[in-house]
């Protein structure tokens, strides 16, 4: 299964309170899961990923928490700012014939109140 | 650097017509993807090359897509005769090949909308 299940779809949050996005997936192929934001207007760009190997990542504000055995990762947004209010994709790569091919989630608009 | 650069920035036209839309990936990327991005069904990946060279094209929704790369600094992705289900937001993205995991850089996309 190349699929990656989001959710919420959409989130709410206090300026200054903790964003939480989960996804989930089946194919353990997978090799790498990176965390995309997109803003109105222009493309997804990479936020944070994670490796398999390791149960947590955190740069800045941002922490992705990966759980093998589950096959869940989870983004978590601390002290969200009105400047992160944005959609967010989480993703899982698997490589075809040379070439990382990206399975994207459905996607979270996330909206932090001031 | 210049990022991955996409034209046009919005397109619209009448159903039936020709569409082209262009990219330019960043240089010395070897990868190639085409996307696009609705409402109902999300990101969806169209098609993707390596060294110009289409690797996977399970994504084309129907004959009347098709893309090409005829050098590594150019592709197009050409919808013909096209219909207003395709109005969608396109996206081109470019990635390096080799090194481990390389991330995915995006164009700012094409919004068609096919009346």
């Amino acid at each position: 299964q190349q699929q990656v299940k989001q959710s919420p779809q959409s989130l709410i949050v206090q300026k200054g309170g903790i964003s939480i996005i989960n996804c989930a997936y089946e194919n353990t192929a997978f090799d790498y899961f990176p965390w995309y934001q997109q803003f109105p207007g222009k493309g997804p760009a990479l936020l944070i990923a994670i490796r398999p190997d390791v149960s947590e990542k955190k740069e800045g504000r941002f922490t992705i928490s990966f759980n093998k055995s589950a096959k869940q990762f989870s983004l978590h947004i601390m002290d969200s700012q009105p400047g992160d209010s944005a959609t967010y994709f989480c993703a899982a790569t698997i490589i075809i014939q040379g070439a990382q091919k990206l399975v994207f989630g459905q996607g979270t608009r996330l909206t932090i109140n001031p | 650097d210049a990022g991955v650069i996409q034209s046009p920035r919005h397109e619209v036209t009448e159903m039936g017509q020709e569409v082209t839309l262009r990219c330019k990936p960043i240089s010395g990327h070897n990868s190639l993807f085409w996307y696009r991005q609705t409402m109902m069904r999300g990101l969806e990946l169209l098609i993707y090359f390596n060294n110009n060279v289409p690797i996977d094209d399970s994504g084309m929704p129907e004959d009347r897509f098709s893309a090409k790369m005829p050098n590594a600094s150019f592709s197009t992705l050409k919808i013909q005769p096209s219909e207003p289900r395709d109005s969608a937001v396109y996206f081109c993205a470019s990635s390096r090949r080799t090194g481990g995991n390389q991330p995915q850089h995006f164009g700012d996309g094409t919004r068609l909308s096919i009346l």
